[in-house]
């Protein structure tokens, strides 16, 4: 149980276009989700935590209008990379909790790269 | 905010040896846990243990809330135990749950 998907694995995008990356619990109600960023052989940095049906919270120096987060259900939760640029490709990572619970369970991971 | 670090940064081995990771956390938990991220980027949840010992096969952890660390043993290890081990934290008496992560620690285990 506690799964987590993510789709796409992987995509390549052009500069200056807009990419869209779903993150859904498969066998659970998760009432928080969090998005993560990670460089390589670097450590996972959290981008924000989403909550169903509320505004995400962002972590400092990440650019809420770049990185739109969508929570519309119990199961599914959205990031969207606009106008992204080079430097915007990563890896990034959703996680879940279900509710009542502190532990985090992972997606497999988007791998993004901006042409 | 709370503190995680990860000894050592790297470890190198020879199939079949025993290891232990360590994780220091600057503050009281309620939440830790310990993850194994694979070659194609997973986190494999290992332990969620904010404190106590448990053990899953040939991996064990044991988590001293009071002296703020926790241990991650791996026995016996084998070439798929290859990776990076991640200690992640939620310290106490907070709001949200988002976790800290620690800086990892490589894993290398030779046939």
């Amino acid at each position: 149980g506690a799964v987590v998907s993510q789709h796409p694995s992987r995509v390549i995008c052009k500069s200056g276009t807009s990419v869209k990356i779903e993150c859904r619990s498969l066998d659970f109600q998760a009432t928080t989700m969090f998005w993560y960023r990670q460089f390589p052989k670097q450590s996972l940095m959290l981008m924000a935590t989403s909550n169903e049906g509320s505004k995400a919270t962002y972590e400092q120096g990440v650019e809420k209008d770049k990185f739109l987060i969508n929570h519309a259900s119990l199961t599914l939760s959205t990031l969207t990379v606009t106008s992204a640029h080079p430097e915007d490709s990563s890896f990034y990572i959703c996680s879940a909790t279900l509710a009542g619970s502190y532990e985090q369970y992972f997606g497999p991971g988007t791998r993004l790269t901006v042409t | 905010g709370i503190q995680v670090e990860q000894s050592p940064p790297d470890l190198i081995l020879q199939e079949g040896a025993n290891s232990t990771l360590r994780c220091n956390f600057s503050d009281s938990v309620n939440n830790l846990q310990w993850f194994h991220q694979n070659p194609w980027g997973q986190l494999i949840n290992l332990f969620y243990i904010p404190s106590g010992t448990k053990q899953n096969g040939r991996l064990s952890a044991t988590t001293v809330a009071t002296e703020r660390y926790s241990l991650l043993y791996i026995s016996s290890s084998q070439t798929t135990d290859s990776g990076v081990y991640f200690c992640a934290v939620r310290p106490s008496g907070g709001s949200n749950y988002k976790l800290t992560f620690g800086k990892g620690t490589l894993l290398t285990v030779n046939p």
